[in-house]
């Protein structure tokens, strides 16, 4: 029964370039979460999806970053042009539901530690 | 704006004593709370939550407890062990945005032998 699979765990960048994280939900999960942390604080909510959509890309930059979660495949989260200010580690999680409280509660996966030098 | 705060960066703590982690919240939407642990190099993990029409919970070793009125909720962890060395992160959510968590800045607990 594996849990959340996130690669590559570690990723580096030049800035300008493009970083792909991909995320594999638990099986049978079909609702995914992206949060950012940055160094020294909490995780940020990014995006949730659904298999085809996105239900609240709230916490999204409004440039450069797009997520998706293909009907077969990952979820991808895909930043454009990193900056230094990405470099972050990017975690991805997975729920039964399109809730996170009561017996729901989100899995998380260890982590894309992204560099951008 | 930060609304979830936890505001003791560090905490030390002998095997065997109770450890209490802090966060305060100040968003009167958030209706349920939850507590994740983590380990360096890794994701978070589920430890337990509270729904706000309770006032405590508990699971084995762990309690959670809320006090509504001061936007207030603590995790006890008695007898603390040295596996509990971690990060510790509360995070809260509000109906309607069940799916989006807002997390505090975590508290590194380290039991000492």
């Amino acid at each position: 029964n594996a849990g959340v699979m996130q690669n590559p765990r570690h990723l580096v960048r030049r800035r300008g370039q493009e970083a792909r994280l991909r995320c594999s939900p638990m099986k049978g999960h079909s609702h995914v979460y992206w949060y950012r942390q940055l160094p020294e604080e909490g995780l940020k909510f990014m995006v949730y999806l659904q298999k085809e959509n996105i239900i609240d890309e709230s916490g999204m930059p409004k440039e450069r970053f797009s997520a998706e979660f293909p009907k077969e495949g990952p979820s991808i989260l895909r930043i454009q042009q990193v900056v230094r200010g990405d470099s972050a580690a990017y975690f991805c999680a997975s729920s039964l539901t399109g809730t996170v409280i009561g017996n729901t509660e989100a899995f998380f996966g260890q982590g894309t530690r992204l560099t951008v030098v | 704006d930060q609304q979830v705060k936890q505001n003791s960066p560090s905490l030390s703590v002998q095997e065997g004593r109770i450890s209490i982690l802090n966060c305060d919240y100040t968003n009167s939407m958030f209706d349920y709370f939850l507590w994740y642990k983590k380990y360096p190099a890794e994701g978070p993990t589920f430890l337990i939550s509270i729904s706000s029409i309770k006032d405590k919970n508990e699971d084995g070793r762990f309690t959670v407890f809320l006090n509504k009125s001061a936007k207030h909720l603590s995790l006890h962890i008695v007898p603390s062990q040295p596996g509990d060395s971690a990060v510790y992160f509360c995070a809260a959510s509000a109906t309607g945005t069940a799916s989006k968590l807002t997390f505090g800045t975590g508290t590194r607990l380290q039991v000492t032998l």
